[in-house]
């Protein structure tokens, strides 16, 4: 069974960081790009960020280009999502999500930035 | 302001079939694939289609999808209660090289 947990998310000032954090069980994680999709609450969806199987390529969203980086683990099955300079739009849950097409989703984390 | 542009509502009754529409342009759903998820009230996102018509197992054969040039359309027949959702489309974009999604459409069963 495919698992999704992310975690890492709270509760920030703007201006600030938070490290999030996504484990993946049940498919060969090495296998797949990798994204993070987040939903600003009572909002659509929005990609933030990809990442190739062996972390050769990335893309981003421009609204996080210069403040957020992707990398992940693949001997710890692990996605990472590094928050720069934090605003208040980004307020949202990030989710995880594998391959081409997102086909699986976790829980997500909510990352609320407010003073 | 998305990207890939949907109706913000769509509705039928238990039984009807609705469609719900999805308008892009040539970098993006003229170019790619188009994927359709669905996000019932207050749970994660699941892949309803993929590959524009393509459906992971376990979805019922009532929803489909298809696309023609710049738009894509999900048609959901003999609608259901439990199909009450927020639908939306996704797509890479060759432009922007990233992925875009609808705004989302709020399925409404009277």
């Amino acid at each position: 069974e495919v698992q999704l947990v992310e975690s890492g998310g709270g509760l920030v000032q703007p201006g600030g960081s938070l490290r999030l954090s996504c484990a993946a069980s049940g498919f060969i994680f090495s296998n797949y790009w990798m994204s993070w999709v987040r939903q600003a609450p009572g909002k659509g969806l929005e990609w933030v960020a990809n990442i190739k199987q062996d972390g050769s390529e990335k893309y981003y969203v421009d609204s996080v280009k210069g403040r957020f980086t992707i990398s992940r683990d693949n001997a710890k099955n692990s996605l990472y999502l590094q928050m720069n300079s934090l605003r208040a739009e980004d307020t949202a849950v990030y989710y995880c999500a594998p391959g081409d097409n997102f086909d699986y989703w976790g829980q997500g984390t909510l990352v609320t930035v407010s003073s | 302001q998305s990207v890939l542009t949907q109706p913000p509502s769509a509705s039928g009754t238990p039984g009807q079939r609705v469609t719900i529409s999805c308008s892009g342009s040539s970098s993006n759903i003229g170019s790619n694939i188009v994927n359709w998820y669905q996000q019932l009230p207050g749970t994660a996102p699941k892949l309803l289609i993929y590959s524009n018509n393509q459906r992971p197992s376990g979805v019922p054969d009532r929803f489909s999808g298809s696309k023609s040039g710049t738009s894509a359309s999900l048609a959901i027949s003999g609608l259901q209660s439990e199909d009450e959702a927020d639908y939306y489309c996704a797509a890479w974009d060759d432009s922007l090289n990233g992925w875009v999604f609808g705004g989302g459409t709020k399925l409404t069963v009277l």
